[in-house]
Parts: C-alpha cells; structure tokens; sequence
C-alpha cells in the first residue's frame, strides 16, 4: 500500500497570502491517479484536483496542482477566506486507493 | 446532476453489522461510467476508502477490511449497499458514498452528504 504524507500538517495564514501544501508518496505515483480535495467542517470532501494538475469543474483557477513521481504539491495563489479548510491528498494504485492524513489551513 | 444520499442507523452496537445504503438520483446507477464507492471518516481523522462496486457487481474493497466488506448493488431501486460485519468502537465515522469512472477510476467526483455511524453499546 503507498502511504501519503502531506506536510505541514497546520498552516496558518491570512487572506490574501500564497501558499504550498504538499504531498509525499512512499512510493512513485502516476501523475494520473493523484488528486487534491477540499473539505469544510460538516461538508463532504470536494474534488479541487485529479490527474495531479487538473482543475475539478467549477473550482477557481487560483488553485493549481504540479508535481510527479512520489513529490506532488497544491499551491493556492491567493488566498480566500472560503479557502480556509482541511486538505487531503488522494492516490490510486493497484486498484486501491489512499489518502494523506491531512493539512489544515487556518486562518 | 447526479447526487448521492446515505441512509441507514446511526447506532450500531458491537459485535454486530453496520448496514447502509446510498441512493443515487438523477442519473441510473447501471451506467458503464461508473463505480460506486464507500468512505469512511473517523471524528477528527482522515479518510479511508472502503470499497467500490460497479453495476454488473464487479466489487473491490480495502484489504484491512475486505474480510468484513460486502458492497453490493441494486439497479432496480438505485442504489448500492454497505455491510461490515463485527463492528467495534475504531468502526465510529462518518460513512460516504462516491462516485468514480469506470473508464479513469483514479479520483472521487461526486460525494454524498455523508452519514454518521456510532458503534455503541
């Protein structure tokens, strides 16, 4: 099973800053089966990312997603205050799926 | 657009099977598109994928719980189900059901509300 590790587990920030989550795989990941989500407290989990730097429908291009191998990361530009949330990374392989153990965003 | 809805109780004792089910509206869970999968959120933790099921029956579960997991399909009420049998406390979450496509079934695009289990005497 590949484990994912995303750092930094809390980021504090404000309205307006830019910043990087990123994501660790124990093992290489093709690019294609890697992807970002979004989740609010009480709220399901939103796809913001597949194929490691796709957007999702609907989410704002201030999002984006690079990386490959076993180093993936999400940047978001310019923070909004309904960007603040958690994050997971997500990864499929041998058809099995994983997930990071989360980074939250904090205001 | 499609959406997905759990639905089933919310207390479970020990030792006993965890029963949900997940309508989809607004599209037919017997489209070749997709597979339908189950998640899971202990309170405060992160994810885990339980499972997915394809309409013909087709079934893939999580090995740390595949001796435990049955994921089955009904196409003529459309919706598909969730056992785990033997629940314990560490079963407490937040259950979800997802979609994902049958011909890139690398990503989950569409979640349910998601619905919380407590595993309680």
């Amino acid at each position: 099973e590949i484990v994912l590790t995303q750092s930094p587990g809390t980021l504090s920030l404000s309205p307006g800053e830019r910043t990087t989550l990123s994501c660790r795989a124990s093992q290489s990941v093709i690019s294609s089966y890697f992807a970002w989500y979004q989740q609010k407290p009480g709220q399901a989990p939103r796809l913001l990312i597949y194929a490691a730097s796709r957007r999702a429908p609907g989410i704002p291009d201030r999002f984006s997603g690079s990386g490959s191998g076993t180093d993936f990361s999400l940047t978001i530009s310019r923070l909004e205050p309904e960007d603040f949330a958690m994050y997971y990374c997500q990864q499929y392989g041998s058809s099995l799926y994983s997930f990071g153990q989360g980074t939250k965003l904090e205001i | 657009q499609m959406q997905l809805q759990e639905s089933g109780p919310g207390l479970v004792k020990p030792s006993e099977t965890l029963s949900l089910t997940c309508t989809v509206s607004g599209g037919s869970i017997s489209s070749s598109d997709y597979f339908w999968g189950w998640i899971r959120q202990p309170p405060g933790k992160g994810l885990e994928w339980i499972g997915h099921i394809f309409y013909s029956g087709s079934t893939y579960s999580n090995p740390s719980l595949k001796s435990r997991v049955t994921i089955s399909v009904d196409t003529s009420e459309n919706h598909f189900s969730l056992k785990l049998s033997s629940v314990t406390a560490a079963d407490t979450a937040v259950y979800y059901c997802a979609r994902t496509y049958n011909s890139h079934p690398y990503y989950f695009d569409s979640w349910g509300q998601g619905t919380l289990v407590t595993v309680s005497s």
